[in-house]
């Protein structure tokens, strides 16, 4: 089993929609969750940190669910510029400073 | 705000020839990383470094060498350019290991002919 795995996709939804990712990781020691979008040859940027308690940056909310080990991505009123491949990034607690652990990401592409 | 760069944007080498890839950072991280990212595949760690002096392997890291000798610089060095080693690499830091995001570099793309 990966240490973090992804639907690769693509999602493609038309602008409004609402679309949700999830990503489900293997070590249920992990400590820290991120979401990293990923525009097509640019380099990865974090788009939010998954808190215990969910947290929300305005259409996007981000949960966690360590009892089934996922986390997932929610975007709301989906916009052409949402268009881009999302990260989901584990710190799976291991000693050392090598244990961020990413997926291969999920293409989401908003058509007019 | 410059954070993360890393220089060249580009460069194409011939099998066998060597070269240096730069990365420096302006805040203040101790933690650095080198990542290749091949065509529809994720981020995979080739080395990294907690601090000056001290870097360690990650998961692929035959046909490259490293070094850190100040806390702003994290160079990537290819000893003997393979086909293989073709990718887009970047570099990244972050100021912690725990909850602390990384923060990447716009990349290097490297192809060898």
């Amino acid at each position: 089993r990966k240490e973090v795995e992804q639907d690769p996709g693509p999602f493609n939804v038309p602008e409004g929609a609402t679309v949700a990712f999830n990503c489900t990781y293997s070590n249920s020691a992990s400590q820290s969750f991120f979401w990293y979008r990923q525009d097509c040859r640019k380099e990865p940027k974090l788009l939010m940190s998954v808190y215990s308690s969910g947290n929300e940056d305005g259409r996007f909310t981000a949960q966690l669910n360590r009892a089934s080990q996922y986390i997932s991505l929610l975007i709301r009123d989906s916009k052409l510029s949402d268009s881009a491949t999302y990260l989901c990034v584990v710190n799976m607690g291991y000693a050392g400073a090598n244990n961020l652990f990413f997926g291969t990401g999920t293409r989401l592409t908003v058509i007019p | 705000n410059a954070g993360v760069t890393q220089t060249p944007k580009f460069r194409i080498l011939k099998i066998g020839q060597s070269m240096t890839l730069q990365c420096t950072q302006d805040m203040n991280h101790n933690y650095m990383y080198w990542y290749r990212q091949d065509p529809g595949m994720g981020l995979k760690l080739i080395y990294y470094s907690v601090g000056a002096g001290i870097t360690d392997k990650g998961e692929v890291p035959n046909g490259y060498n490293v070094s850190r000798s100040t806390t702003e610089d994290f160079p990537l060095r290819l000893e003997l350019a393979a086909p293989s080693q073709t990718s887009v690499y970047f570099c990244a830091s972050s100021a912690g290991t725990g909850d602390q995001p990384q923060h990447f570099g716009d990349g290097t793309r490297l192809s060898i002919l």
